[in-house]
Protein backbone atom coordinates (compact mmCIF):
# COMPACT_ATOMS: atom_id res chain seq x y z
CA UNK A 1 0.00 0.00 0.00
CA UNK A 2 1.36 3.41 -0.87
CA UNK A 3 1.93 5.63 2.31
CA UNK A 4 0.90 9.25 2.50
CA UNK A 5 2.81 11.60 5.20
CA UNK A 6 1.62 15.13 5.32
CA UNK A 7 3.58 17.55 7.35
CA UNK A 8 3.07 19.67 9.41
CA UNK A 9 0.20 18.05 11.46
CA UNK A 10 -1.30 21.13 12.49
CA UNK A 11 -0.23 24.93 11.72
CA UNK A 12 -0.91 28.35 13.15
CA UNK A 13 -1.47 30.84 11.30
CA UNK A 14 -2.96 34.32 10.91
CA UNK A 15 -5.54 35.92 8.48
CA UNK A 16 -3.58 37.20 5.38
CA UNK A 17 -0.77 34.74 5.86
CA UNK A 18 0.15 32.31 3.33
CA UNK A 19 0.53 28.90 4.18
CA UNK A 20 1.79 25.97 2.44
CA UNK A 21 0.71 22.31 3.87
CA UNK A 22 3.32 19.35 2.31
CA UNK A 23 2.50 15.45 1.67
CA UNK A 24 4.81 12.77 0.43
CA UNK A 25 3.98 9.40 -0.87
CA UNK A 26 5.88 6.19 -0.67
CA UNK A 27 6.19 5.97 -3.79
CA UNK A 28 5.60 7.91 -7.28
CA UNK A 29 2.29 8.56 -7.60
CA UNK A 30 2.55 10.69 -10.46
CA UNK A 31 -0.21 13.63 -10.48
CA UNK A 32 -2.87 11.66 -9.17
CA UNK A 33 -3.20 13.47 -5.90
CA UNK A 34 -6.50 15.06 -4.04
CA UNK A 35 -6.64 17.43 -1.64
CA UNK A 36 -9.55 18.07 0.52
CA UNK A 37 -10.71 20.58 3.62
CA UNK A 38 -12.68 18.92 6.43
CA UNK A 39 -14.37 21.24 9.06
CA UNK A 40 -15.58 19.86 12.14
CA UNK A 41 -18.64 17.48 11.89
CA UNK A 42 -19.00 18.27 8.38
CA UNK A 43 -18.18 15.96 5.31
CA UNK A 44 -14.75 16.77 3.16
CA UNK A 45 -14.71 19.01 0.27
CA UNK A 46 -12.84 18.38 -2.50
CA UNK A 47 -10.02 21.49 -3.38
CA UNK A 48 -7.21 19.75 -5.52
CA UNK A 49 -7.34 17.49 -7.89
CA UNK A 50 -4.51 15.58 -10.40
CA UNK A 51 -2.07 17.64 -7.62
CA UNK A 52 -2.74 21.12 -9.68
CA UNK A 53 -6.47 20.95 -10.91
CA UNK A 54 -9.05 23.44 -8.91
CA UNK A 55 -12.13 22.36 -8.22
CA UNK A 56 -14.84 24.25 -9.80
CA UNK A 57 -16.48 26.56 -7.52
CA UNK A 58 -13.10 26.71 -4.93
CA UNK A 59 -11.32 30.26 -4.60
CA UNK A 60 -8.63 30.54 -6.18
CA UNK A 61 -6.23 31.19 -3.52
CA UNK A 62 -5.67 27.81 -3.43
CA UNK A 63 -3.22 25.94 -5.45
CA UNK A 64 -1.53 22.49 -5.52
CA UNK A 65 1.85 21.53 -7.12
CA UNK A 66 4.06 18.56 -6.86
CA UNK A 67 4.38 15.18 -8.87
CA UNK A 68 5.85 11.83 -8.07
CA UNK A 69 6.12 11.70 -4.23
CA UNK A 70 6.41 15.03 -2.54
CA UNK A 71 3.12 17.28 -3.18
CA UNK A 72 2.35 21.22 -1.70
CA UNK A 73 -0.94 22.93 -1.02
CA UNK A 74 -1.13 26.52 -0.50
CA UNK A 75 -2.96 29.04 0.76
CA UNK A 76 -1.87 32.32 -0.96
CA UNK A 77 -3.62 34.48 1.57
CA UNK A 78 -5.55 32.57 4.57
CA UNK A 79 -9.05 33.68 5.51
CA UNK A 80 -11.05 33.44 8.48
CA UNK A 81 -13.60 30.42 6.44
CA UNK A 82 -10.21 28.61 6.16
CA UNK A 83 -9.13 27.27 9.03
CA UNK A 84 -10.65 23.75 8.71
CA UNK A 85 -8.27 20.21 8.14
CA UNK A 86 -6.80 19.57 5.19
CA UNK A 87 -6.31 15.91 3.64
CA UNK A 88 -4.62 14.78 0.59
CA UNK A 89 -5.50 11.86 -1.23
CA UNK A 90 -3.56 9.54 -3.71
CA UNK A 91 -5.65 7.60 -6.40
CA UNK A 92 -2.50 5.75 -8.46
CA UNK A 93 -3.99 2.28 -7.22
CA UNK A 94 -5.85 0.77 -5.05
CA UNK A 95 -6.28 0.53 -1.88
CA UNK A 96 -6.86 4.17 -1.83
CA UNK A 97 -4.94 6.31 1.02
CA UNK A 98 -5.20 9.63 2.68
CA UNK A 99 -2.71 11.51 4.62
CA UNK A 100 -3.16 11.83 8.63
CA UNK A 101 -4.32 15.51 7.62
CA UNK A 102 -3.24 18.82 8.57
CA UNK A 103 -4.98 20.83 11.47
CA UNK A 104 -4.80 24.73 10.60
CA UNK A 105 -5.76 26.91 13.65
CA UNK A 106 -5.76 30.64 14.33
CA UNK A 107 -2.94 31.88 15.73
CA UNK B 1 -27.89 18.91 -8.08
CA UNK B 2 -26.33 15.57 -6.84
CA UNK B 3 -27.50 14.56 -3.49
CA UNK B 4 -26.00 11.73 -1.51
CA UNK B 5 -27.71 10.75 1.97
CA UNK B 6 -26.61 7.70 3.85
CA UNK B 7 -28.77 5.86 7.01
CA UNK B 8 -28.50 2.53 9.14
CA UNK B 9 -25.96 4.11 11.63
CA UNK B 10 -26.36 3.17 15.08
CA UNK B 11 -24.64 1.36 18.10
CA UNK B 12 -24.16 -2.26 17.97
CA UNK B 13 -22.20 -4.94 20.09
CA UNK B 14 -18.85 -6.12 19.13
CA UNK B 15 -19.58 -9.61 16.50
CA UNK B 16 -22.25 -7.80 15.45
CA UNK B 17 -24.19 -6.79 11.84
CA UNK B 18 -25.11 -3.42 10.56
CA UNK B 19 -26.36 -2.54 6.95
CA UNK B 20 -25.60 1.34 5.93
CA UNK B 21 -27.81 2.92 3.01
CA UNK B 22 -26.83 5.80 0.87
CA UNK B 23 -29.60 6.97 -1.31
CA UNK B 24 -28.71 8.85 -4.31
CA UNK B 25 -30.52 11.98 -5.97
CA UNK B 26 -29.30 14.14 -9.07
CA UNK B 27 -27.25 11.97 -11.69
CA UNK B 28 -27.69 8.57 -13.08
CA UNK B 29 -26.49 6.45 -10.17
CA UNK B 30 -25.79 3.41 -12.35
CA UNK B 31 -23.22 5.62 -14.45
CA UNK B 32 -21.25 6.12 -11.49
CA UNK B 33 -18.34 3.87 -9.09
CA UNK B 34 -19.55 4.72 -5.76
CA UNK B 35 -17.51 3.93 -2.45
CA UNK B 36 -17.22 3.82 1.22
CA UNK B 37 -15.42 5.73 3.43
CA UNK B 38 -15.17 6.40 6.86
CA UNK B 39 -13.37 8.31 9.16
CA UNK B 40 -12.95 7.26 12.96
CA UNK B 41 -13.68 9.60 15.97
CA UNK B 42 -11.26 12.22 16.09
CA UNK B 43 -8.97 10.38 13.39
CA UNK B 44 -8.44 10.33 9.41
CA UNK B 45 -10.08 8.94 6.40
CA UNK B 46 -9.49 5.62 5.52
CA UNK B 47 -10.79 4.49 1.99
CA UNK B 48 -13.11 1.28 2.68
CA UNK B 49 -14.78 -0.23 -0.42
CA UNK B 50 -15.89 0.82 -3.68
CA UNK B 51 -18.15 -0.21 -6.50
CA UNK B 52 -18.62 -0.52 -10.01
CA UNK B 53 -21.99 0.49 -11.87
CA UNK B 54 -23.63 -2.72 -12.12
CA UNK B 55 -22.17 -4.09 -8.92
CA UNK B 56 -20.31 -6.84 -10.72
CA UNK B 57 -16.47 -5.39 -9.95
CA UNK B 58 -16.09 -4.66 -6.15
CA UNK B 59 -12.68 -3.80 -3.88
CA UNK B 60 -12.48 -3.52 -0.25
CA UNK B 61 -9.45 -2.75 2.15
CA UNK B 62 -7.45 -5.59 3.68
CA UNK B 63 -8.83 -3.82 7.33
CA UNK B 64 -12.77 -5.17 6.26
CA UNK B 65 -12.24 -8.11 3.50
CA UNK B 66 -14.37 -10.45 4.73
CA UNK B 67 -16.52 -8.96 6.80
CA UNK B 68 -17.96 -6.19 4.76
CA UNK B 69 -20.26 -6.19 1.58
CA UNK B 70 -20.83 -3.52 -0.55
CA UNK B 71 -23.87 -4.00 -2.96
CA UNK B 72 -26.03 -1.37 -4.78
CA UNK B 73 -29.93 -1.39 -5.89
CA UNK B 74 -29.48 0.72 -9.14
CA UNK B 75 -33.63 0.72 -9.58
CA UNK B 76 -33.58 2.41 -6.21
CA UNK B 77 -31.02 4.42 -6.37
CA UNK B 78 -29.30 3.38 -3.18
CA UNK B 79 -25.88 2.02 -2.09
CA UNK B 80 -25.52 -0.50 0.56
CA UNK B 81 -22.69 -1.63 3.28
CA UNK B 82 -23.60 -4.58 4.85
CA UNK B 83 -21.42 -4.66 8.02
CA UNK B 84 -20.44 -8.17 9.88
CA UNK B 85 -18.74 -9.10 12.55
CA UNK B 86 -17.91 -5.75 13.66
CA UNK B 87 -15.60 -4.56 15.85
CA UNK B 88 -14.69 -1.63 18.22
CA UNK B 89 -12.21 -0.40 15.50
CA UNK B 90 -14.95 -0.29 12.91
CA UNK B 91 -16.37 2.44 14.70
CA UNK B 92 -16.86 5.67 12.38
CA UNK B 93 -18.27 7.77 10.30
CA UNK B 94 -19.02 5.83 7.33
CA UNK B 95 -19.17 8.19 4.14
CA UNK B 96 -20.68 7.48 0.51
CA UNK B 97 -18.96 9.29 -2.22
CA UNK B 98 -19.66 9.41 -5.97
CA UNK B 99 -17.07 8.32 -7.82
CA UNK B 100 -14.88 11.51 -10.15
CA UNK B 101 -12.03 9.24 -10.86
CA UNK B 102 -10.92 7.57 -7.95
CA UNK B 103 -10.88 10.75 -6.13
CA UNK B 104 -14.27 12.67 -4.84
CA UNK B 105 -16.22 15.68 -5.20
CA UNK B 106 -19.02 14.72 -4.01
CA UNK B 107 -20.01 13.05 -0.09
CA UNK B 108 -22.48 12.48 1.76
CA UNK B 109 -23.46 13.40 5.32
CA UNK B 110 -22.44 10.33 6.87
CA UNK B 111 -23.61 8.15 9.25
CA UNK B 112 -22.37 7.31 13.27
CA UNK B 113 -21.32 3.34 13.46
CA UNK B 114 -20.51 3.03 17.26
CA UNK B 115 -19.49 -0.46 17.68
CA UNK B 116 -19.76 -1.08 22.20
CA UNK B 117 -21.03 -3.57 24.50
Amino acid sequence: DIQMTQSPSTLSASVGDRVTITCRASQSISSWLAWYQQKPGKAPKLLIYKASSLQSGVPSRFSGSGSGTEFTLTVSSLQPDDFATYYCQHYNSYPLTFGGGTKVEIK
Amino acid sequence: EVQLVESGGGLVQPGGSLRLSCAASGFTFSNYWMHWVRQAPGKGLVWVSRSNGDGSTTTYADSVKGRFTISRDNAKNTLYLQMNSLRAEDTAVYYCARDSGSYFAYWGQGTLVTVSS
